[in-house]
């Protein structure tokens, strides 16, 4: 298994772009989360997704967007790059035997190092 | 809000133990741990679930006080391997929060040989 992969591990991008990180999990879990993690600061719950076809908000949705087509994918998608998107962002998948409640370990990605100018 | 940790930073000999602390101001359906390690991605070490089951590796020893909506994750007989910085991340029981886990901002714990 390749566990939980992400594109690209660094992306330099100027205010005003648009692009998508990707990422990919191999592990069959439904429940899938972006983080993004700024210097000194814990991760921020951006987005979420409990299966395909279904995503929510997390803490910090502002200026991102994103789909879950397939179990196996999530991608993040910036709308147009702002200097506050500068950051780490790690994807995360999980195996939730609830249903309804995170009650199992998640799996994180390498995570995208992405700075914006 | 984001649950609030302590000690904000530790440093310790090799062989010492540590308490880091994780308080919430809301009721909670679960507490999280992780480690990172620097320029690495978090480590999942236990999960503390209501009612009081525990799920995680069998070295780590951790506590959830539900009253309190307090954790604390015990280090015992520390190495080396241990440095890094430990995250709590918390899932509360409130409309519209199920499945959202809010971290701490974290404690750095540092191992001397």
């Amino acid at each position: 298994n390749a566990g939980v992969t992400q594109t690209p591990k660094f992306q330099v991008l100027k205010t005003g772009q648009s692009m998508t990180l990707q990422c990919a999990q191999d592990m069959n879990h439904e429940y899938m989360s972006w983080y993004r993690q700024d210097p000194g600061m814990g991760l921020r719950l951006i987005h979420y997704s409990v299966g395909a076809g279904i995503t929510d908000q997390g803490e910090v949705p502002n200026g991102y967007n994103v789909s879950r087509s397939t179990t196996e994918d999530f991608p993040l998608r910036l709308l147009s790059a702002a200097p506050s998107q500068t950051s780490v962002y790690f994807c995360a998948s999980s195996y939730s035997s609830s249903g309804s409640l995170l009650d199992d370990e998640q799996f994180f990605g390498p995570g995208t190092r992405l700075t914006v100018l | 809000q984001q649950p609030v940790q302590s000690p904000q930073a530790v440093i310790l000999r090799e062989g010492e133990d540590a308490v880091i602390n994780c308080s919430s101001s809301k009721a909670l359906y679960s507490v999280h741990w992780y480690r990172q390690k620097h320029g690495e991605a978090p480590v999942f070490l236990m999960i503390l679930l209501k009612g009081g089951e525990q799920k995680g590796h069998e070295k780590i020893s951790a506590s959830f006080n539900e009253k309190k909506q307090q954790s604390s994750l015990y280090l015992t007989a520390s190495q080396l391997s241990y440095s890094g910085t430990y995250f709590c991340g918390t899932e509360s029981i409130s409309s519209g929060s199920a499945r959202q886990l809010t971290f701490g901002s974290g404690t750095q714990l540092t191992v001397l040989p």
